[in-house]
C-alpha cells in the first residue's frame, strides 16, 4: 500500500483481556519496528523484524508481550492479560531495509485504552 | 544504555520568535541522528538526519540542526518560528550496530501563538 497501515485506530478492553494489534508496510519494506507511546513520554522502542525474524526484541515489556511477522508482511502485536499501565499508542514503522533508522515511514498508530 | 535527553517538555513562543530545542544523547560509538515532528492529529514524520559530513544539517520548512560531537547534542534550531509550527518534536540517535532501532527522546510540545 501507499502507507504503513494499522489497525485498529482505537481500542478499548477491559484490563485482564487479550489484544491484537496489527500493522500493515509499505510493500516491499523488508524491516519493520514496533513503538509505544505513552502519555508524556517518548517513543519507547520495542521489537524490530526484518523479514519474519525479530533480531531485536529486546523492548519488549513483558512475557505479556509478543509479536509476529508472516511473509514478510503483516506483522501483529498480542499484549495478553492487559493492564492499565499497557495503555498507549502503538506505533508502527516499516523501512526498506534495517540500516541506520533510514527511510522509516511511521503507521497512525493504534490507541489503546484499558479500563 | 543509549538514552536521548530533550531538555524542555513544553515551550511557548510567539510568531516570528526563534526558536532552539535542546536535544542530548549517551553512546559513545557512531552514531545517526534525527529529529521527527508529529503535528497535531498527523503521524510522525522525518524533519531532517544527520549521518555523516557537515554537522549542520538543513531540513524542511525551515528547519536546522546542529551535531556537536564533543557535547553529544543536536540540537534544533529555526530562526522565525509560525503558528503552524505548532506540534510536538522528538530527537531520535540510531547507533551503527543497532540495526535500523532508533531511541527516541521524550518530546518537546511547541506552541506557538499567534
Amino acid at each position: 500500500g501507499a502507507g504503513v497501515s494499522q489497525s485498529p485506530s482505537n481500542k478499548v478492553t477491559e484490563k485482564g483481556k487479550d489484544v491484537e494489534l496489527r500493522c500493515d508496510p509499505i510493500s516491499g519494506h523488508t524491516a519493520l519496528y514496533w513503538y509505544r507511546q505513552s502519555l508524556g513520554q517518548g517513543l519507547e522502542f520495542l521489537i524490530y523484524f526484518q523479514g519474519n525474524s525479530a533480531p531485536d526484541k529486546s523492548g519488549l515489556p513483558s512475557d505479556r508481550f509478543s509479536a509476529e511477522r508472516t511473509g514478510g508482511s503483516v506483522s501483529t502485536l498480542t499484549i495478553q492479560r492487559t493492564q492499565q499501565e499497557d495503555s498507549a499508542v502503538y506505533l508502527c514503522a516499516s523501512s526498506l531495509y534495517p540500516g541506520q533508522g533510514l527511510g522509516y515511514t511511521f503507521g497512525s498508530g493504534t490507541r489503546l485504552t484499558v479500563v | 544504555a543509549q538514552s536521548v535527553s530533550q531538555h524542555n517538555h513544553h515551550v511557548i513562543l510567539s510568531e516570528a520568535a526563534s526558536l532552539e530545542l535542546g536535544c542530548n544523547y549517551s553512546y559513545g560509538g557512531t552514531v545517526n541522528l534525527f529529529w521527527y515532528v508529529q503535528y497535531p492529529g498527523q503521524h510522525l514524520q522525518l524533519l531532517l538526519k544527520y549521518f555523516s559530513g557537515d554537522p549542520l544539517v538543513k531540513g524542511i520548512k525551515g528547519f536546522e540542526a546542529e551535531f556537536i560531537k564533543s557535547k553529544f547534542s543536536f540540537n534544533l534550531r529555526k530562526p522565525s518560528v509560525q503558528w503552524s509550527d505548532t506540534a510536538e518534536y522528538f530527537c531520535a540517535v540510531n547507533a551503527n550496530n543497532q540495526g535500523g532501532k532508533l531511541i527516541f527522546g521524550q518530546g518537546t510540545e511547541l506552541s506557538v501563538k499567534p
